[in-house]
Formats: structure tokens, C-alpha cells, sequence
């Protein structure tokens, strides 16, 4: 199975900065990594798709990176309501991996 | 509206058996290849298994090969996961989540881009 290692695994940051994530996978692939935000008690929301897509409707301060076995995440002007776990997910191989998440909180 | 409601969940006895529901509506159901990813509250998300738009080549993770099966039923845009032989570590909120379909030259491209997610039902093993 390929591990998908995210880092850190929890952050604490000001309203306005930027933040990023970073996930490695253990072999590579290619560009099949998506990213998915987790609100407490709610279920995930795809963000970024295929390492560098932006979800329709996704808002434009997040974005996403990379290719082979590392992919960054970042939000710039980080927002309240972005408080969450993000994962990253591979679908290169089967089976569906995901990265162990990185929670974000407000500083 | 585009949404997956899940059903079915509860409390079972180790050795047990529940048959998880999904209902699909919004959609085409059967242009997308549907899957369940379960979580174990305060964790992390782990696919446990897929289907295609036909119901054909289901695909499960090793931790629940031979006691899980998906299946999915386009007529009544339905998917289930029959689930035997439950175990304590199966205990997790259990979600159906659709895979994203791209278009090209107007052919599909089925990928594994969890774009849709249904609210989750707990699973909960437990003698």
C-alpha cells in the first residue's frame, strides 16, 4: 500500500496568514493526490483535485502543489471559518490512501 | 438537491451482521462509481471499498475482503454494503461518497476524486 505522510500533523496560525501542508507519498504518484477539508461533525469536502485543480466553488486562497511523491497545500489569508482537518488522498494504486491529517486552528 | 443520505447503522454484537444503505439523489446515479470510507471518531479516513456505474468489479480494502460486500442497485439509485462478521475495529462512522466523472471529446473518465459525501451512519461493534 502506499503511506501518505502529512505534516505537520496539527498548526496554529493568525487570521490573514499563510499556511502550509505538505504530504509525501511513499512511491510515486504522479499527479493523483487530492485534498479534502473536515469541519468538526461534518463530513469531507474535496478541495483541490489532481494535486494543482481547484474544486468548483472552492475559494481561491486555497491551492495545492506538486508531483511524483510531494505535494504542498496552502491557504493564504487564512479565515475563521477554515478552522479543520485537512487530508490528502492518493489514487494512484489501489487501494485509496489517505494522509493522516493536519488540523488547522486559530492562533 | 445533489446529495447521499446513509442508513442502517447501529450497535451489533462481534460476529454480527448490517446491511448499510446509501440513497442518491440530485444526480445520475449511474454515471459515477460510488464507495464507502469509514472513520473512526477522533481519526483518520480509510477507504473500505468501490464500485463501478454497472455494479461490476467490486474493489475492497484487505481489512474487510471477504466479509464486506458493495453493491448498488441503478433503478432505485441505491448502494449497500452488507457487512459480516463484524469485529470491535470496525466501529466507525461509515460514509458513502461518490467519485468524481469527467468529461473528454464526451467520454466519461471515471476517477477516484471523492467529490460527494453523504453525513455518515455509526457503525458501532459491541458486545
Amino acid at each position: 500500500d502506499i503511506q501518505m505522510t502529512q505534516s505537520p500533523s496539527s498548526l496554529s496560525a493568525s487570521v490573514g496568514d499563510r499556511v502550509i501542508i505538505t504530504c509525501q507519498a511513499s512511491q510515486g504518484i504522479d499527479i493523483y493526490l487530492n485534498w479534502y477539508q473536515q469541519k468538526p461533525g461534518k463530513a469531507p469536502k474535496l478541495l483541490i483535485y489532481d494535486a494543482s485543480n481547484l474544486q468548483t466553488g472552492v475559494p481561491s486562497r486555497f491551492s495545492g502543489r506538486g508531483s511524483g511523491t510531494d505535494f504542498t497545500f496552502s491557504i493564504t489569508n487564512l479565515q475563521p471559518e477554515d478552522i479543520a482537518t485537512y487530508y490528502c488522498q492518493q489514487y494512484d494504486t489501489l487501494p485509496l490512501t489517505f494522509g493522516g491529517g493536519t488540523k488547522v486552528e486559530i492562533k | 438537491e445533489v446529495q447521499l443520505v446513509e442508513s442502517g447503522g447501529g450497535l451489533i454484537q462481534p460476529g454480527g451482521s448490517l446491511r448499510l444503505s446509501c440513497a442518491a439523489s440530485g444526480f445520475t446515479f449511474s454515471n459515477y462509481w460510488l464507495n464507502w470510507v469509514r472513520q473512526v471518531p477522533g481519526e483518520g479516513l480509510v477507504w473500505v471499498a468501490r464500485i463501478n456505474t454497472d455494479g461490476s468489479g467490486p474493489i475492497y480494502a484487505d481489512s474487510v475482503k471477504g466479509r464486506f460486500t458493495i453493491s448498488r442497485d441503478n433503478a432505485k439509485n441505491t448502494v449497500s454494503l452488507q457487512m459480516n462478521s463484524l469485529r470491535a475495529e470496525d466501529t466507525a462512522l461509515y460514509y458513502c461518497v461518490r467519485g468524481a466523472t469527467y468529461y473528454y471529446d464526451d467520454y466519461p473518465s471515471y476517477r477516484d476524486v471523492f467529490d460527494l459525501w453523504g453525513q455518515g451512519t455509526l457503525v458501532t461493534v459491541s458486545s
